[in-house]
């Protein structure tokens, strides 16, 4: 069964830092290109990253360049997203989700999100 | 960046009908249109992909249709496992954004 556990979230205020991971199970992990996708309290999806199944492609979405890194380690089967620079309007449900046929291709697993609340 | 806007942003339908639910994308994204299903408190789940396929599991009710920058979601009879929140999403684009819309909330008459 595949699994996605993210972990990591919580309060931390304007200007700090956050790393998020996501565990994954159930499926060849190095063979899947990952994404992290957020969804601010009572809004929609907003794609966030994009990582490459051996990591060597990576997009980012214009709200968050510049400021958060995403990757991954496929001997640990994980997935990660360092956030720096946090904004009020970071504050979301972060969720990663794989992307089955590599690049132009819709989230067919998704984990049970990490909520991150930016907040002095 | 493509805009997919949804509509309408709330539907009310009684449990057993049928109901329609509208994606429309800025610019042409072909049949590379996804469906998502979000009910409160749990992650989204994938619906319908290339625009029409059902994803594995879905029940034959959901139905997917349309291509170019017009689409559409039918659930023939509705059950009560279906009321939830709807987003359309263009996978079209490369590189990323993958756009979703705003959804559409799916709620009991």
């Amino acid at each position: 069964e595949v699994q996605l556990v993210e972990s990591g979230g919580g309060l931390v205020q304007p200007g700090g830092s956050l790393r998020l991971s996501c565990a994954a199970s159930g499926f060849t992990f190095s063979s899947y290109e990952m994404n992290w996708v957020r969804q601010a309290p009572g809004k929609g999806l907003e794609w966030v990253s994009y990582i490459s199944s051996g990591g060597s492609t990576i997009y980012y979405g214009d709200s968050v360049k510049g400021r958060f890194t995403i990757s991954r380690d496929n001997a640990k089967n994980s997935l990660y997203l360092q956030m720096n620079s946090l904004r009020a309007e970071d504050t979301a449900v972060y969720y990663c989700a794989r992307d089955p046929y590599g690049g132009n291709s819709p989230f067919d697993y998704w984990g049970q999100g990490t909520l991150v609340t930016v907040s002095s | 960046e493509i805009v997919m806007t949804q509509s309408p942003a709330t539907l009310s339908v009684s449990p057993g009908e049928r109901a329609t639910l509208s994606c429309r994308a800025s610019q042409s994204v072909g049949s590379n249109l996804a469906w998502y299903q979000q009910k409160p408190g749990q992650a989204p789940r994938l619906l319908i992909y290339g625009a029409l396929t059902r994803a594995t599991g879905i029940p034959a009710r959901f139905s997917g249709s349309g291509s170019g920058t017009e689409f559409t979601l039918t659930i023939s009879s509705l059950q009560s496992e279906d009321f939830a929140v709807y987003y359309c999403q263009q996978y079209n684009n490369w590189p990323p954004p993958n756009t979703f819309g705003q959804g559409t909330k799916l709620e009991i008459k």
